[in-house]
């Protein structure tokens, strides 16, 4: 199946600061989502984003389908950003996730 | 309010037992699918149902079983637990396939097998 790989595994970041996380798949796809998990385990749908940039407030992010890749940047971070983040594809018809990155946002 | 929604959002059983896990999709949303997140096992799909009918399965036990019913909502049933399954299970919901919007997902149940 479809391999989903995340970079990097955990990130560090003092509040303020930009981020990007990275999201690599091994197989063409239909459709690519970015998720935030918060500390009470919620999944926060953040980007539908099967190809092109989109930017939502601080958080944006761009596919390039191509070159089967994905990035999500935060800027000017905040502690409320602290959660791990999803990328998630869908091969066929059904979400793969990939790892995720755990983010820490100190204040 | 993503507009999925699960019930229970907490359940703790005793291994043996049995649950009923509830999901009631968006409106207008005909697929449901559900997912179980382990802290050794990240997220792992476990099946979806389209409109009533079982569509696709994934890493499912035996043990595990789901069904929708005509009102579109769906539940999953998970007996003989065993402490290994305790876990987060999340249902998602989306009008078809990926639809314009995705998949969005329900709050989660977190359940406890002690």
């Amino acid at each position: 199946g479809i391999q989903v790989e995340q970079s990097p595994p955990d990130l560090i970041l003092q509040e303020g600061a930009n981020s990007t996380l990275r999201c690599n798949f091994s197989d063409s796809v239909n459709n690519l989502q970015w998720f935030h998990q918060n500390p009470w385990g919620q999944l926060i749908n953040l980007f539908y984003i099967p190809s092109g940039t989109k930017q939502n407030g601080r958080l944006s992010a761009t596919t390039v389908a191509t070159e089967r890749y994905s990035l999500l940047y935060i800027s000017s971070s905040q502690t409320t950003d602290s959660g791990v983040y999803f990328c998630a594809v869908v091969p066929g018809n059904k979400l793969t996730f990939g790892g995720g990155t755990r983010v820490l946002v100190k204040p | 309010d993503s507009g999925v929604t699960q019930t229970p959002k907490h359940l703790i059983t005793a291994t043996g037992q049995r649950v009923t896990l509830r999901c009631s999709p968006r409106s207008g949303d005909l697929s449901v699918y559900w997912y179980q997140q382990s802290l050794d096992q990240g997220l792992q799909f476990l099946i979806q149902y389209y409109n009533g009918e079982e569509r696709a399965k994934g890493n499912i036990l035996e043990r595990f079983s789901a069904q929708q019913f005509p009102d579109l909502h769906s539940e999953l049933n998970l007996s003989s637990l065993e402490l290994g399954d305790s876990a987060l299970y999340f249902c998602a919901s989306s009008v078809g396939g990926p639809g314009k919007e995705g998949y969005t997902f329900g709050s989660g149940t977190r359940l406890t097998v002690v």
